[in-house]
């Protein structure tokens, strides 16, 4: 059975890090395309990064520079690394599992992991 | 970026109701969209991919239709559990970004 679980939010002052993990199981992230896709409170879904299996990583325009995707193969998890976080950063973050390189959706998602930049 | 826009941004419906939300893309983006629905909560489940093709589990009563710009989610016959946020997700690229509607909330009349 597929299962994504992420972990790591918390509350965080602004200019702060934080990394997020997403430990999956059921199959091998290496492999896949994953994603982050984060939802700020009362709000729609919005990409935020994503590793291919071959490595090449991409980032949404708000969090480039600042965020850092990556994984673990030897514990088959995936990792979020926030840097200068911002206000407009608090959301819950999910991770997804791409369901392939031609086929840019999501078919499993994790349950999410909140994240407050606040003072 | 392709901008992605749902209507209604709300829809209220009874159970049994026909209902159709509309998702319409800033340019073609062929039959590359996919659907989800959200709960309050939890984790959006994909219920839709390639514009009509009905994800494995999901009830016959979700169909999906269109192309180009132009997209339609309809659920032939509301059912309780199907009172929850829906968004639809364009992946016309191979590379992202990709982009998600602003989401249609669907609540009980």
């Amino acid at each position: 059975e597929v299962q994504l679980v992420e972990s790591g939010g918390g509350l965080i002052q602004p200019g702060g890090s934080l990394r997020l993990s997403c430990a999956a199981s059921g199959f091998t992230v290496s492999s896949n395309y994953m994603s982050w896709v984060r939802q700020a409170p009362g709000k729609g879904l919005e990409w935020v990064s994503v590793i291919y299996s071959g490595g090449s990583t991409y980032y949404a325009d708000s969090v480039k520079g600042r965020f850092t995707i990556s994984r673990d193969n030897s514990k088959n998890t995936l990792y979020l690394q926030m840097n200068s976080l911002r206000a407009e950063d608090t959301a819950v973050y999910y991770c997804a599992r791409v369901v392939s390189e031609w086929n840019f959706f999501f078919d499993y998602w994790g349950q999410g992991t909140l994240v407050t930049v606040s003072s | 970026d392709i901008q992605m826009t749902q209507s209604p941004s709300t829809l209220s419906a009874s159970v049994g109701d026909r209902v159709t939300i509309t998702c319409r893309a800033s340019q073609s983006i062929s039959s590359w969209l996919a659907w989800y629905q959200q709960k309050p909560g939890k984790a959006p489940k994909l219920l839709i991919y390639k514009a009509s093709s009905l994800e494995s589990g999901v009830p016959s009563r979700f169909s999906g239709s269109g192309s180009g710009t132009e997209f339609t989610l309809t659920i032939s016959s509301l059912q309780p559990d199907d009172f929850a946020t829906y968004y639809c997700q364009q992946y016309n690229s191979y590379s992202p970004p990709i982009t998600f509607g602003q989401g249609t909330r669907l609540e009980i009349k």
